[in-house]
């Protein structure tokens, strides 16, 4: 069964930076690209970034281009996204999806989610 | 940038038919999916490459996707249906969702 949890979600200050996780297991990791989506309250959904299997290719929400950073770990099955400057607009639940970059096959699997809150 | 748009809402009878759209430019060049997410729970796919169910999926849910135009219809609806749904396409190299729409089945 394919499972994936992210974690490393809190409240922060505007300004301040965090790093969330997403441990994925039940499936070969490295044989898919990975997501990051994210949903604010009451919000619809809002893509923020994906990465290949490899990590060497990255893209960007513009909301998010040059504050955050996806990364990976495939020898730990693990997924993670370094938020920086982070602003009250960046308040949502940060799910980690499976899905690659264009890839008609859509996020098929999905975390349930951790909050961030930006809040002084 | 490339935009989705999906009525807010639809209501539809148990036993009827929903049909929702999704509509951006040149839509039906590109690959759409479907999510459903009912409240306090993350989305599921029930739709890829416009038209093709994942595993567990039931068969009432369809998609087509043609024009400008993605649908997903819902056939004999059950109450389990209620949900928001959400389409979903890429254009070059950022994800891009559906404004989102809830279905209520009364």
């Amino acid at each position: 069964e394919v499972q994936l949890v992210e974690s490393g979600g809190g409240v922060i200050r505007p300004g301040g930076s965090l790093r969330l996780s997403c441990a994925a297991s039940g499936f070969i990791f490295d044989d898919y690209g990975m997501t990051w989506v994210r949903q604010g309250p009451g919000r619809g959904l809002e893509w923020v970034s994906s990465i290949n299997w490899n990590g060497d290719s990255t893209h960007y929400a513009d909301s998010v281009k040059g504050r955050f950073t996806i990364s990976r770990d495939n020898a730990k099955n693990s997924l993670y996204l370094q938020m920086n400057s982070l602003r009250a607009e960046d308040t949502a639940f940060y799910h980690c999806a499976r899905g690659t970059v264009g890839g008609s096959l859509g996020f098929d699997s999905w975390g349930q989610g951790t909050l961030v809150t930006v809040s002084s | 940038s490339y935009e989705l748009i999906q009525p807010p809402s639809v209501s539809v009878s148990p036993g009827q038919t929903a049909s929702i759209t999704c509509s951006g430019d040149k839509l039906g060049d590109k690959y759409a999916c479907w999510y459903q997410q009912k409240p306090g729970q993350s989305p599921v796919l029930v739709i890829y490459q416009d038209s093709k169910r994942p595993s567990g999926i039931p068969e009432r849910f369809s998609g087509s996707n043609s024009g400008n135009t993605a649908t997903l219809t819902i056939s004999e609806t059950q109450a389990m249906d209620e949900a928001d749904y959400y389409c979903q396409a890429w254009d070059r190299g950022t994800a891009v969702f559906g404004t989102g729409t809830k279905v209520t089945v009364l």
